[in-house]
């Protein structure tokens, strides 16, 4: 069975960098074709893709956000860290770690995290 | 302004079928796979469909996908209350090189 969780803090201050942890089970980040992704969910709005790191440590990033952008993996901690510079209260929402199977195309995601709240305010 | 069109609300009653559909580019969906996620109210979205129309374990048959060209759609039959939920599309971009999603449908169940 396959988990993940996303940890960090659940406020930051405007202009300070945000760190998320994604710890999970039941998969190997060493395993050919898997990636773990990054999305996030503003209040009330749509799914956005941030981040997606593959196994050989190959990373795409949101065009959007990518100089501010950093995702790295601990394959002996199995877990995935995203950071987030320059915060702002725009990025406030719910943010998702979600695992990427090795088969298949690019880009589908089973399964998710529960979430992680993050509040940008000072 | 999300890259892939979805129709903000569909409706039907209970029992009856409805189709959510959802549009790109030849850069998205028309030479990608497409796949769809349920999110119900507080929690994290869960995966419905993939490569196009492929069902998880576990997903019923109720839940079908499709796609032509550049769009795709999703289609639940037997509609149940528990199925009101946000419905959202994904796919990959070969131009952005990026995951891109559709903005959600929000299902109501009359």
């Amino acid at each position: 069975q396959i988990t993940l969780k996303e940890s960090g803090p659940t406020l930051v201050k405007p202009t300070q960098t945000l760190t998320l942890t994604c710890t999970f089970s039941g998969f190997s980040l060493s395993t050919s074709g898997v990636a773990v992704a990054w999305i996030r969910q503003p209040p009330g709005k749509a799914l956005e893709w941030l981040a997606l790191i593959y196994w050989d440590d190959d990373k795409r990033y949101s065009p959007a956000l990518k100089s501010r952008l950093t995702i790295t993996k601990d394959t002996s901690k199995d877990q995935v860290v995203l950071t987030m510079t320059n915060m702002d209260p725009m990025d406030t929402g719910t943010y998702y770690c979600a695992h990427r199977p090795y088969y298949g195309g690019k880009a589908w995601f089973d399964p998710w995290g529960q979430g992680t709240l993050v509040s940008v305010s000072s | 302004q999300s890259v892939l069109t979805q129709p903000p609300s569909v409706s039907a009653a209970p029992g009856q079928k409805v189709t959510i559909s959802c549009s790109g580019s030849s850069s998205n969906i028309g030479n990608n796979y497409v796949s769809w996620y349920q999110q119900l109210p507080g929690t994290a979205p869960k995966l419905l469909i993939y490569d196009n129309n492929k069902r998880p374990s576990g997903i019923p048959d109720r839940f079908s996908g499709s796609k032509s060209g550049t769009s795709a759609a999703l289609g639940i039959t037997g509609l149940q209350t528990g199925d009101e939920a946000d419905y959202y599309c994904g796919t990959w971009d070969n131009s952005l090189t990026a995951v891109v999603f559709g903005g959600g449908t929000k299902l109501t169940v009359l």
